[in-house]
């Protein structure tokens, strides 16, 4: 049974730092798509950051040059480096996997995590 | 970036009613668009991929169409636990995109 567990989040200063980690079970991570979507207090859902099978990585314009994803395939582990965090990243960060379409570059997120809280405040 | 526009925002139903939602793209995105439920306190499932495929162990009850930039999702008899709020999401361009969400109530 597939299953991803987000830990690491919490309350950090503005301009501080967090590493979100993403255990996965059930799937190799290093085989997949893997992909960061946060979700602000009461509001929608954002997309974060991808990291493809080929170790090429996207950032929302919101995020690039603060955040890193990167993998530990040893570990099948998922990562988010959050550097120079601000109040608007307060979310509930959420790993996924993503399964690509048959037909096109892109795919779709099928499994996801249950999240983890990150509260950006003095 | 591709702007999702979901409406209604906001829906109230009944238990048995028919509803139907709508996902506009500012641009043709093909038939990549996907729909998602997310339940309070829960992460989002996804429902439908590829505009219309549904994905395994959803109900059939869920169905999705269209193509290029108008997209609906139909649930063809409410159930007590499709009360929820549900997003379509655009894959065609990074970066992917969100509509703002539908929460469906009861009425």
């Amino acid at each position: 049974e597939m299953q991803l567990v987000e830990s690491g989040g919490g309350l950090v200063q503005p301009g501080g730092s967090l590493r979100l980690s993403c255990a996965a079970s059930g799937f190799t991570v290093s085989s997949n798509y893997m992909s960061w979507v946060r979700q602000a207090p009461g509001k929608g859902l954002e997309y974060v950051s991808v990291i493809y099978t080929s170790g090429t990585t996207y950032y929302a314009d919101s995020v690039k040059g603060r955040f890193t994803i990167s993998r530990d395939n040893s570990k099948n582990t998922l990562y988010l480096q959050m550097n120079s965090l601000r109040a608007e990243d307060t979310a509930v960060y959420y790993c996924a996997r993503e399964v690509k379409y048959s037909d096109f570059w892109s795919g779709y997120l099928d499994s996801w995590g249950q999240g983890t809280l990150v509260t950006v405040s003095s | 970036d591709i702007q999702m526009t979901q409406s209604p925002s906001s829906l109230s139903a009944s238990v048995g009613d028919r509803v139907t939602i709508t996902c506009r793209a500012s641009q043709t995105i093909s038939r990549y668009l996907n729909w998602y439920q997310q339940k309070p306190g829960r992460a989002p499932d996804l429902l439908i991929y590829a505009a219309f495929s549904l994905q395994s162990g959803v109900p059939s009850r869920f169905s999705g169409s269209g193509s290029g930039t108008d997209f609906t999702l139909t649930i063809s008899s409410l159930q007590p636990e499709d009360f929820a709020t549900y997003y379509c999401q655009q894959s065609y361009n990074s970066p992917y995109t969100f509509g703002q969400g539908t929460k469906l109530e009861i009425k």
